[in-house]
């Protein structure tokens, strides 16, 4: 069983369309991330969950929207796709308390 | 807010020598963990090993070990008879303990160190 699942694991798009990527963690945990990798391979949080509330969200676009339905899906919905969000983005879960944290394997997704 | 820098964006080691990845971060807490990640071109977050800042001893998994100079605030991997599967880009990463933030515990990383393995 596949403990943080993210789908699609690939995206191509155009510009200005809107699309989803779904994250799914079967671990128990209670808090939920999305990260940016860009091309030069810099990780940046994105946003975070901690049961369904909104506890982090850094300087991202309005277009960028998190949803959390329940503790173990977290997905991110863009708006009018642009070439600089062609990056990976990786989702993650770990517990409140605790140092783990789980990687699902990340969505490549490509502009045009 | 927590900062952590690699100085190395390369580094090389030959087969079945011993090499060390540098990582110096910056913070105000004295309670946190620091963390090594690998990602091969597989794209994957592979947890290499993980130091919880309390503890004095350096952690150890088989050919990886960390050298934690806390005062430093320097952390730094050494790896161990080199194998072509540590082909990676490796990453430092910091993550406040619950008692040190009691918010925001996101994983900040370095800006990674891409590690080659000649034959």
């Amino acid at each position: 069983d596949t403990a943080v699942s993210q789908t699609p694991k690939y995206l191509v798009t155009q510009m200005g369309n809107d699309k989803s990527i779904k994250c799914e963690q079967n671990l128990g945990h209670d808090t939920m991330y999305w990260y940016k990798q860009d091309s030069k391979k810099f990780l940046k949080i994105m946003f975070s969950y901690n049961n369904k509330e909104l506890i982090i969200n850094e300087t991202v676009p309005n277009r960028f929207s998190p949803k959390s339905p329940d503790k173990a899906h977290l997905n991110l919905h863009i708006n009018s796709l642009e070439l600089g969000d062609s990056a990976v983005y990786f989702c993650a879960s770990s517990q409140w308390v605790g140092y783990g944290y789980t990687f699902g394997s990340g969505t490549r997704l490509t502009v045009v | 807010a927590q900062t952590v820098t690699q100085s190395q964006p390369e580094m090389s080691v030959q087969e079945a020598e011993t090499v060390t990845l540098s990582c110096t971060y910056d913070t105000s807490e004295s309670d946190y963990y620091l963390f090594w990640y690998k990602q091969p071109p597989s794209r994957q977050m592979i947890l290499v090993i993980r130091q919880e800042a309390y503890k004095q001893q350096n952690a150890t998994e088989n050919r990886f070990s960390v050298n934690f100079q806390k005062a430093a605030k320097s952390f730094s991997l050494k790896i161990s008879d080199s194998q072509l599967g540590d082909a990676a880009m490796y990453f430092c990463a910091y993550r406040s303990t619950f008692f040190s933030s009691g918010s925001a515990r996101q994983l900040t990383f370095g800006s990674g160190t891409q590690l080659t393995v000649l034959p």
